[in-house]
């Protein structure tokens, strides 16, 4: 079936700097979604994209759409201490298929 | 809007007993999914429902686990009989009609088999 390799896996790093993180599929998707999960909730929207090559910002985050359709970025500059948690890509090829969902980033960061 | 409800936020019990989890989806809101978190799979698709219609249930793990939505404010999933493999955190989520398919989730419910 369908898989979305998220990575890295987990990230450590100092307070300030940045953070990249993608997801790559095999297959081409329409609509490609980030999640940020804190300890204890449920995943919270950070950035919807829905055009290959749609670039995005919500404050510090940055997301792209690739323009293969198969992959997507996520970056944060300048991390502070609330960034950390569990990062989620997740992807749909249409309306008639549900969400793919990545594996997760733990993002932990240093004072 | 308070967001999508799930009750309770945690549970604890021992194998062989019958766990029912709930959920309260956004007013408006016509699609209703239920998740299962875990270390080692990750986010797995349950089931999910459109106006209140079971629409895929093939994430369902096995027999044991039934899933209704009875109105349209009103979702739960049950277990029964409960197993120690069963724990996990459990989410509700759901979404508009709109094309897109942006979830929104529930708190989630934890919940431990002894």
């Amino acid at each position: 079936g369908q898989q979305l390799n998220q990575s890295p896996q987990s990230m450590f790093i100092q307070e300030g700097e940045d953070v990249s993180m993608n997801c790559t599929s095999s297959s081409i998707f329409n609509t490609w979604l980030w999640y940020k999960q804190e300890p204890g909730e449920g995943p919270v929207l950070l950035i919807a994209l829905y055009k290959a090559g749609e670039l995005t910002s919500n404050g510090r985050l940055t997301a792209q759409f690739g323009i293969t359709r198969k992959d997507s970025f996520l970056n944060i500059s300048a991390s502070i201490p609330s960034d950390v948690g569990i990062y989620f890509c997740a992807g749909q090829r249409n309306s008639n298929y549900q969400l793919i969902w990545g594996a997760g980033t733990k993002l932990i960061i240093k004072p | 809007d308070a967001g999508v409800i799930q009750s309770p936020r945690h549970e604890v019990t021992e194998m062989g007993q019958e766990v029912t989890l709930r959920c309260k989806p956004i007013s408006g809101h016509d699609y209703l999914f239920w998740y299962r978190q875990t270390m080692m799979r990750g986010l797995e698709l349950l089931i999910y429902f459109n106006n209140n219609v079971p629409i895929d249930d093939s994430g369902m793990p096995e027999d044991r686990f039934s899933a209704k939505m009875p109105n349209a404010s009103f979702s739960t999933l049950k277990i029964q009989p409960s197993e120690p493999r069963d724990s996990a955190v459990y989410f509700c989520a759901s979404r508009e009609s709109s094309g897109a398919n942006v979830l929104t989730f529930g708190a989630g419910s934890r919940l431990t088999v002894l």
